[in-house]
């Protein structure tokens, strides 16, 4: 079955690279997801990775993917403290439509 | 472009009784899946449904359903309710359903807030 785990939680400095780490069971995942979850709010989509990519970079963000070893890596630089939230990984099985199996999410506090 | 859009935004009804949440999808989009979000078991997928069909079914007992109407609106509906299904309802709009390969961005909308006494 699939299952996806990250840290529960990270702390860092405003100004300061955040990294957060996710490691997913589901080899048949084409599509891997980072969403960010606000007090009160849904879900936000971040980006996504294809399965064949290495890396993926959109303005601040940077997703590694390491397939061999089905891990996978947020980073956000230049941490500022509206970034404080709650990052989920997910993965989307191919043979499962849209579903989408998150992580537990990881807290991100950016301290000023 | 509005977004999702999710009623009503809280909700607190008695265990045995049943509660009916909406979701309507981005303009366009044609798929709707539905999350349960509760801070023991995390993020867990309800089902998908797309051209009104249901495509696909998370691991929950029968009490939950929904159903997707003409106009890709879709609705879930809880009966019997009880204490665990307290929870954040969330729902995602997708353009179409995702394949081997193909991949449709998926959006998700503020969630419907339900508490159970």
């Amino acid at each position: 079955g699939e299952d996806v785990e990250q840290s529960l939680f990270l702390s860092v400095r405003e100004g300061d690279s955040s990294v957060i780490n996710c490691t997913y069971t589901d080899s048949s995942s084409t599509y891997l997801y980072w969403y960010k979850q606000e007090p009160g709010a849904g879900l936000q989509l971040l980006t996504y990775i294809f399965s064949n990519m290495d890396m993926k970079q959109d303005q601040r963000l940077t997703v590694l993917l390491n397939k061999k070893d089905k891990h996978l890596s947020l980073r956000i630089a230049d941490t500022q403290t509206g970034d404080s939230a709650i990052y989920f990984c997910a993965e989307r099985p191919d043979n499962a439509g849209n579903m989408l199996t998150f992580g537990g999410g990881t807290r991100l506090m950016v301290k000023p | 472009k509005a977004g999702v859009t999710q009623t009503p935004r809280y909700l607190i009804k008695t265990r045995g009784q049943q509660v009916t949440l909406s979701c309507s999808p981005i303009s366009g989009h044609r798929s709707v899946s539905w999350y349960q979000q509760t801070p023991g078991q995390g993020l867990q997928f309800l089902f998908e449904y797309f051209s009104e069909t249901q495509r696909n079914k998370g691991n929950f007992p029968g009490r939950f359903s929904g159903r997707q109407f003409s106009n890709s609106r879709s609705e879930m509906n809880v009966s019997t309710l009880e204490l665990g299904d307290s929870a954040l309802y969330l729902c995602a709009s997708s353009l179409a359903r995702g394949l081997a390969g193909v991949n449709y961005e998926q959006y998700f909308g503020p969630g419907t807030r339900l508490t159970v006494t």
